[in-house]
């Protein structure tokens, strides 16, 4: 069964650089099998897929966040990692990381996910 | 990007209730349709995808249906832990992106 935690700080002042690190167990990072995404969403309100990482370097990335955001596998420790810069208010909110297939009908569909980290940014 | 509206909101429904959400997609989006239920504190818990494929160890009274912009949610016979937040999820064109949700209450 895999399994994903995020993890980071839960607080981030504006104009610094969120960091935010999912960490894999039950599975590996380098299959060739899935995508892994960041997905965000705000107090009460709805989801923002932000990006996806894939073991060959690929990325792809939300144009509404694309010129901030970067996207990395440590395969050494099996985990992925999202950085968020130049933050405001805005950007606070619970982000999850999560695990899609590639390829096949559930490409694109998001069918495991971490528990979520609350990320606030304020001075 | 494309546009996902669910309706309604929120809605307030029995216990043995049928319930049905909509979501209409901005453009088509083909088959390519996924349903999430999201309890309060929780991540997203995915149901269905394409449309109408149960997610494994999702309940059979979770049906979708539709095609193109408009599309169904459907819980037969509202279950305690069906209470919950809905959300639809296209993957048809990146950036992938999701209904504002609905509600479901205990009336």
């Amino acid at each position: 069964q895999v399994k994903l935690q995020e993890s980071g700080p839960g607080l981030v002042k504006p104009s610094q650089t969120l960091s935010l690190t999912c960490s894999v167990s039950g599975g590996s990072v380098t299959s060739g099998s899935y995508y892994w995404s960041w997905i965000r969403q705000p107090a009460g309100k709805g989801l923002e897929w932000i990006g996806r990482f894939y073991n060959t370097g690929s990325t792809n990335y939300n144009p509404s966040l694309e010129s901030r955001v970067t996207m990395s596998l440590d395969t050494s420790n099996n985990h992925f990692s999202l950085r968020l810069r130049s933050v405001t208010a805005a950007d606070t909110a619970v982000y999850y990381c999560a695990r899609s297939p590639y390829g096949g009908l559930k490409e694109d569909i998001f069918d495991y996910w971490g528990q979520g980290t609350l990320v606030t940014v304020s001075s | 990007d494309i546009q996902m509206t669910q309706s309604p909101s929120s809605l307030s429904a029995s216990v043995g209730d049928r319930v049905n959400i909509t979501c209409r997609a901005s453009r088509t989006i083909t088959k390519y349709l996924s349903w999430y239920q999201q309890k309060s504190g929780k991540a997203p818990k995915l149901l269905m995808y394409t449309t109408s494929s149960l997610q494994s160890g999702v309940p059979s009274r979770f049906s979708g249906s539709g095609s193109g912009t408009d599309f169904t949610l459907t819980i037969n016979s509202l279950q305690p832990e069906d209470f919950a937040t809905y959300y639809c999820q296209q993957s048809y064109s990146p950036p992938w992106t999701f209904g504002q949700g609905t509600k479901v209450e205990i009336k």
